[in-house]
């Protein structure tokens, strides 16, 4: 079956543009995160959707990143005014449950780039 | 101290040698554990969870020390196609399921 999908897989842009990054998860899975990975970098935890709960915002580095996940399905994460150091790749994985032992399916990221 | 911790490496081993990683952790609430891959620029893909009995897949064991607060991940026979980002992950606990990624131990086997 189809895995989990992002786009754009690549996105430049100009310092003080908004952008809109936009993951597709596994179709029946409830759980759905979104992380940044700058070079060299580990996982930043960045927000957190189960189901009709409500997020988990609590690693959003600033007010100009916001998430929302429509349908409990679609994803779009969007930073706004974008600085350089926001420049990263932004993954979104996705798992079929909230548990303690759950699989996190990644997608391939959105690598995005602030001039 | 960091959430999880890694020995970044690189650890540049031999085909069919044996290497060992460690990953501590801070937070003793935690309860679920798990080892990702990563491959050069892909996204990570799990590799296997780690249970407290401790677990085997082929050529890989993982093992939990709850008193020490550590997980490793023991490679046997190591494949030249095991290069890659091995990646510690840690849940907060306490009802909390979102992980706390490790910055990856960095493995390389060469012929």
């Amino acid at each position: 079956g189809a895995g989990v999908s992002q786009s754009p897989s690549n996105k430049v842009t100009e310092k003080g543009k908004d952008v809109e990054l936009r993951c597709d998860p596994i179709s029946g899975h409830t759980a759905l995160y979104w992380y940044r990975q700058s070079l060299g970098q580990g996982l930043e935890f960045l927000i957190y959707f189960q189901g009709n709960s409500a997020p988990d915002k609590s690693g959003l580095p600033s007010d100009r990143f916001s998430a929302e996940r429509t349908g409990g399905s679609v994803s779009t994460l969007t930073i706004q005014r974008t600085q350089q150091e926001d420049s990263a790749v932004y993954l979104c994985a996705s798992s079929l449950l909230a548990a303690t032992y759950n699989e996190q399916f990644f997608g391939p990221g959105t690598r995005l780039t602030v001039l | 101290r960091k959430e999880v911790e890694q020995d970044p490496g690189p650890f540049n081993v031999p085909e069919g040698a044996t290497v060992a990683f460690n990953c501590t952790y801070s937070n003793s609430a935690s309860q679920s554990f798990f080892w990702y891959r990563q491959d050069c620029r892909k996204e990570p893909k799990l590799l296997m969870s780690v249970y407290s009995s401790g677990n085997e897949d082929g050529r890989f064991t993982a093992q939990l020390n709850r008193a020490s607060q550590y997980i490793s991940l023991l490679i046997r026979d190591s494949k030249l196609s095991d290069s890659a980002t091995y990646l510690c992950v840690v849940n907060r606990g306490g009802g909390s399921y979102i992980p706390t990624f490790g910055r990856g131990t960095s493995l390389i086997v060469h012929p």
